[in-house]
């Protein structure tokens, strides 16, 4: 079983930001089927990356992932309002598909 | 577009079992490759993965909660049915089903039920 750990466990930056969350896995992720979600509070997660760095549709250019093996990057390129939120990591290679604990973005 | 809704009760007691219907629409469960799983968020918490289920009827749960899990589709009424048995208060949780497809994320989920188990 997979576990993953993301850090920091709160960011805070201001608007215009550059944002750098980390993933890191305990064991190699299959065909880098590692995918990131944002949740607003009272909202459902949403889909941003799969695949480790396609974005779903619908996703702004200036959200980016990487990485691959154990260790996974998600980059915001400059931060806007509505982007401070819980981002959280998910591994679907191998079952159970886990999830990271999340990485809360807070406004600095 | 797809669209998924949980529904089920909102309060239930210690040691009863829960039953949750996720009812969908947009995609069949018939189709090569599709699937449907269930997520839970305890309030303030991280997400949880709980089970899943594809259209060729295979089945995949969470080892630490396999015992006390049972997931069913039902292709005709698009609907996926997750019971949970002997609940307890750390069951209390926000609900939530999505969609999938073999070897992809979830990539539509439903709004979410919360859950609380209490006496």
């Amino acid at each position: 079983e997979i576990v993953l750990t993301q850090s920091p466990g709160t960011l805070s930056l201001s608007p215009g930001e550059r944002a750098t969350l980390s993933c890191r896995a305990s064991q190699s992720v299959s065909s880098s089927y590692l995918a990131w979600y944002q949740q607003k509070p009272g909202q459902a997660p949403r889909l941003l990356i799969y695949g480790a760095s396609s974005r779903a549709t619908g996703i702004p250019d200036r959200f980016s992932g990487s990485g691959s093996g154990t260790d996974f990057t998600l980059t915001i390129s400059r931060l806007e309002p509505e982007d401070f939120a819980v981002y959280y990591c998910q591994q679907y290679g191998s079952s159970p598909p886990a999830f990271g604990q999340g990485t809360k973005l807070e406004i600095k | 577009q797809i669209t998924l809704k949980e529904s089920g009760p909102t309060l239930v007691k210690p040691t009863q079992t829960l039953t949750l219907t996720c009812t969908f629409s947009g995609f069949s469960l018939s189709t090569s490759g599709v699937g449907v799983g269930w997520i839970r968020q305890p309030p303030g918490k991280a997400l949880e993965w709980l089970a899943l289920i594809y259209w060729d009827d295979d089945k995949r749960y969470s080892p630490s909660l396999k015992s006390r899990l049972t997931i069913t589709k039902d292709t005709s009424k698009n609907q996926v049915v997750l019971t949970m048995t002997n609940m307890d208060p750390v069951d209390t949780a926000t609900y939530y089903c999505a969609h999938t497809k073999i070897q992809l994320p979830a990539s539509d989920w439903g709004q979410g039920t919360l859950v609380t188990v209490s006496s």
